[in-house]
């Protein structure tokens, strides 16, 4: 089954600053992987997915992740942080089935909250 | 252009009420899926539809009951509320296809006393 492990419940950084929020999958097909923010009281937004072809992907606001089969992460990283980018992020791996499909469905990480200090 | 719509925003139970969550998107998407949000524990599957007509059952589908008698709607009922079942509701859609990303309504915030 897949699953998604998102290191650091909480990540704190100085505006200005790297943000880079850790996502690891594990997957029993070649993985399809997204990222995702929630802003307060708001639903689930997609910032970027990675399918298929270029490795690194690029995505809304800034932020880009980078497909990396060996170490089986989806790391996702900003140069320069904002603080409208405080908000939580959640990584997904779509459950394909060797031979099915996913029919819509995601397995979620635990999400990661992103406070981000002047 | 509307997008997935969630009501109600806000809902109190007491233990052992009933009550519907409704959800309805307007970009005929055919698969359709309910996920309950805990902190700490990301977003999990409750039940999904592939059509109309179709259900199956996700991750944590006890207590829970759902329908899709059209391509739009998909409700989400609760038949006995437990304060178990106090968390964050949120209806998906997404059209066919492994890489079609979910679009998400904006939530039911739901407390059971």
């Amino acid at each position: 089954a897949q699953s998604v492990t998102q290191l650091g419940s909480h990540v704190s950084v100085s505006e200005g600053a790297l943000v880079l929020l850790r996502c690891n999958y594990s997957s029993s097909v070649p993985p399809y992987l997204f990222w995702y923010v929630q802003y307060p009281n708001q639903g689930l937004q997609l910032l970027l997915k990675y399918t298929t072809g270029a490795t690194l992907v690029k995505g809304i606001n800034g932020f880009e992740a980078e497909f990396k089969k060996s170490e089986t992460s989806f790391h996702l990283t900003k140069p320069s942080a904002h603080m409208s980018d405080a908000a939580e992020y959640f990584c997904a791996v779509s459950d394909r089935r060797a031979g099915g499909t996913s029919y819509g469905k995601l397995t979620f990480g635990q999400g990661t909250i992103l406070t981000v200090h002047p | 252009n509307a997008g997935v719509t969630q009501t109600p925003k806000f809902q109190v139970l007491k233990t052992g009420q009933s009550m519907t969550l409704q959800c309805a998107q307007d970009m005929n998407h055919e698969y359709m899926s309910w996920y309950r949000q805990d902190p700490g524990m990301g977003l999990r599957l409750i039940h999904y539809s592939v059509g109309a007509g179709i259900t199956d059952q996700g991750e944590v589908p006890n207590g829970y009951n759902v329908s899709r008698s059209t391509t739009e709607d998909f409700p989400l009922r609760l038949l006995s509320a437990a304060p178990s079942q106090t968390s964050v509701y949120f209806c998906a859609s997404s059209s066919t296809g492994d890489n079609s990303p979910l679009h998400f309504g904006n939530g039911t915030r739901l407390t059971v006393t």
